[in-house]
Formats: C-alpha cells, structure tokens, sequence
C-alpha cells in the first residue's frame, strides 16, 4: 500500500532557529500534500495544502512567511519552521494525496517539535 | 467554530463488547465522511468511510453508520480487541474537496 515517510520523528531545536520537515511519498506521486499540527487535546488542524509545483495554499490564521513549505517534487514536500519560538512546539504530520478521491490520503508518522 | 464534534473524549469498553464512537457535525456541505486511527506518537491511519448517499458502510469488524438528517455518524467495532485501543478520529470534507476537518478524537481503551 501507499507509504508516506515523515522525517524527522522528534527534534528539539533552539529558539530562534529553523527547522525542516520532510514528507516524502515512498510507492507513488503525490499530487497534494497537506500539512496539519496538532496540540495536546486537540484535532487536527491543516496548516497549509502543498500542490506540486505551485504555491501552497495556507489556512486562515497560518503564517506563510514563518511556515514555508516546498513541494519540488511528485514524491517531497517540506515544511520549514523558520525562527521557531517555544509556541511552534507541537506534533506536525503531513499526508500525502494521489489524484481525485479521499481514498488516497495516506499519513506520515508524524514530527515531534519542541522548541527550548 | 468546531464543524466536526467528538463529543466523549474517551471510552472505555471489555474486550469482546462493541465499541461505538460517535461524530456529529454542523456543516450541511459535508458529503464525505472518515474514521481515523492513531496511536501515540503516529500519523493516523485510515479505517472505513462513508459517503453521503449511504448510511452504511462495513469492513469487517468496523461499520459507520451516517444519520444525515441528525449530521451523526458512528463508528461500532465488534468485537472490540485490546488492540483497537488507539484514538479514534472522525473526519468529513464537502464537494470533492480534499481538505479534512478531523473531530478532537476519543480515546478508545479496550479492556482485556
């Protein structure tokens, strides 16, 4: 079945620095990739929809300029924390889409950000 | 503005027993419905769905029913294992879109 890779898994990083996520479809193209974060008891909220080789479409609230994201390729997407701050700290996961239909949402495993 | 609700933030059933999780939700636009698994520290996995012109759908040990006219959806498991204890999320998109609003999830613990 259709395998998405997320990495890192965990990385604590400093205030102020930048951190990159990478989403990467392992057996198939992935037209759109979505990027979602998710706070202790919370669902899962969508930061931004990445179609490759265009700009990523950000949801009403999301910083565009703060949470970059680059979808290059059929197969990667990545997501950039830039001058990350304590609040940044929290579980982003990607899924990855084939073309049409919901049947094609596969998940990453998921990044553990904790910014000190 | 919450359009995709998970009332019961946990539950707690016997193996063996049926496990039901419930989902309403607001926006009358929603035609496509999902269930979600997650286990800590996991991207969720996807289970079953249900489109709008069904009221069910099964798989196996898993059925989702859609009340449209009461905007609830369940998700029963039977029998419920130690190993479907996880988080359960519900999720829906609206006209073909592939955008997802997920419900809090619930915490389903299945209890040997």
């Amino acid at each position: 079945g259709a395998v998405v890779s997320q990495h890192p898994s965990r990385v604590i990083c400093k205030s102020g620095t930048s951190v990159k996520i990478e989403c990467r479809s392992l057996d198939f193209q992935a037209t759109t990739m979505f990027w979602y974060r998710q706070f202790p008891k919370k669902s899962l909220m969508l930061m931004a929809t990445s179609n490759e080789g265009s700009k990523a479409t950000y949801e009403q609230g999301v910083e565009k300029d703060k949470f970059l994201i680059n979808h290059a390729s059929l197969t990667l997407s990545t997501l950039t924390v830039t001058s990350a701050h304590p609040e940044d700290s929290s579980f982003y996961i990607c899924s990855a889409s084939t073309l049409g239909g919901n049947y094609g949402y596969t998940f990453g495993s998921g990044t553990r950000l904790t910014v000190v | 503005d919450q359009q995709v609700k998970q009332n019961s933030p946990s539950l707690s059933v016997q193996e063996g027993r049926i496990s039901i999780l419930n989902c309403d939700y607001t926006n009358s636009m929603f035609d496509y419905f999902l269930w979600y698994k997650k286990y800590p520290a996991e991207g969720p996995t996807f289970l079953i769905s249900i489109s709008s012109i069904k009221d069910k759908n099964e798989d196996g040990r898993f059925t989702v029913f859609l009340n449209k006219s009461a905007k609830h959806l369940s998700l029963h498991i039977v029998p419920s294992q130690p190993g479907d204890s996880a988080v359960y999320f519900c999720a829906a998109s609206a006209g073909g879109s592939e955008k997802l609003v997920f419900g809090k999830g619930t915490k389903l613990t299945v209890n040997p």
